[in-house]
C-alpha cells in the first residue's frame, strides 16, 4: 500500500539554527499538508500546498516557516531559526485530486525537539 | 468553519460494538462529515466520511442523523487495536481542503 515517508524520524537541534524535515508524499497525489502537534496537545494545521505555491496556510506558519517542492518528489518544510516552542511532532500528509473524497494520508511524523 | 462536539473519554470492551458519537448542529450544506483516528506514537489516519447517508467500509460504519446535525461512528467489534484517539472533522466539499482537529475522543479498549 503507498504510504507518506517523513525523514527524519527525530531530530534535536539547538535554539535558533535551521531545520529542514522531508516528506515523500504519495507518487500520483497533488495536495500537500504539513501539520504539527505539540506533545499532549490538538493536531494543529500549518499550511497546504498545491501546483507549487501555498494554498492555505494558519497563524502557526509564519515568516519563520518554509515550505517548497525541490524536486516533485520530495515536500519539505523549513524552519528558518528554531525556537524552544517549535518542539513538536511534525506530520506531512497529501491527497489527491478527488474533493470530498480526497482523504489525507499521514506520514508517521518527524519529531523536533529544540534544546 | 463548524464546530464539532465530542465526548473527552470512552471506554469499551474488546469483541464488543462501539458507537462514538459526535454534534455538529452549526454543519452546513456543504460539509462533509469526516472521521479519522490517530493510534499511539502515529499521524492521523482516515476511517470513514460522508454527506447524508450511512455509510460503511471494512474499519467502520458512520450513522448520519437525518438533520445531519449529529452522528455516529460506528466500531463493530472492537480490538485492542482500535484504542485510539478519534476525530470527527466537518470539511467543506473542496479538493485539497484542509482539515481542522478538534479534541477527539479518546477510546480506551479492555480486553
Amino acid at each position: 500500500e503507498p504510504e507518506v515517508t517523513q525523514t527524519p524520524s527525530h531530530q534535536v537541534t539547538q535554539m535558533g539554527q535551521e531545520v529542514i524535515l522531508r516528506c515523500v508524499p504519495i507518487s500520483n497525489h497533488l495536495y500537500f499538508y504539513w501539520y504539527r502537534q505539540i506533545l499532549g496537545q490538538k493536531v494543529e494545521f500549518l499550511v497546504s500546498f498545491y501546483n507549487n505555491e501555498i494554498s492555505e496556510k494558519s497563524e502557526i506558519f509564519d515568516d519563520q516557516f518554509s515550505v517548497e517542492r525541490p524536486d516533485g518528489s520530495n515536500f519539505t518544510l523549513k524552519i528558518r531559526s528554531t525556537k524552544l516552542e517549535d518542539s513538536a511532532m511534525y506530520f506531512c500528509a497529501s491527497s489527491g485530486l478527488a474533493s470530498n473524497t480526497g482523504e489525507l494520508f499521514f506520514g508517521e511524523g518527524s519529531r523536533l525537539t529544540v534544546l | 468553519d463548524a464546530k464539532t462536539t465530542q465526548p473527552n473519554s470512552m471506554e469499551s470492551n474488546e469483541e464488543e460494538p462501539v458507537h462514538l458519537p459526535c454534534n455538529h448542529s452549526t454543519i452546513s450544506g456543504t460539509d462533509y462529515i469526516h472521521w479519522y483516528r490517530q493510534l499511539p506514537s502515529q499521524g492521523p489516519e482516515y476511517v470513514i466520511h460522508g454527506l447524508t447517508s450511512n455509510v460503511n467500509n471494512r474499519m467502520a460504519s458512520l450513522a448520519i442523523a437525518e438533520d445531519r446535525k449529529s452522528s455516529t461512528l460506528i466500531l463493530h467489534r472492537a480490538t485492542l487495536r482500535d484504542a485510539a484517539v478519534y476525530y470527527c472533522i466537518l470539511r467543506k466539499g473542496r479538493a485539497g481542503n484542509m482539515l481542522t482537529f478538534g479534541g477527539g475522543t479518546r477510546l480506551m479498549v479492555k480486553p
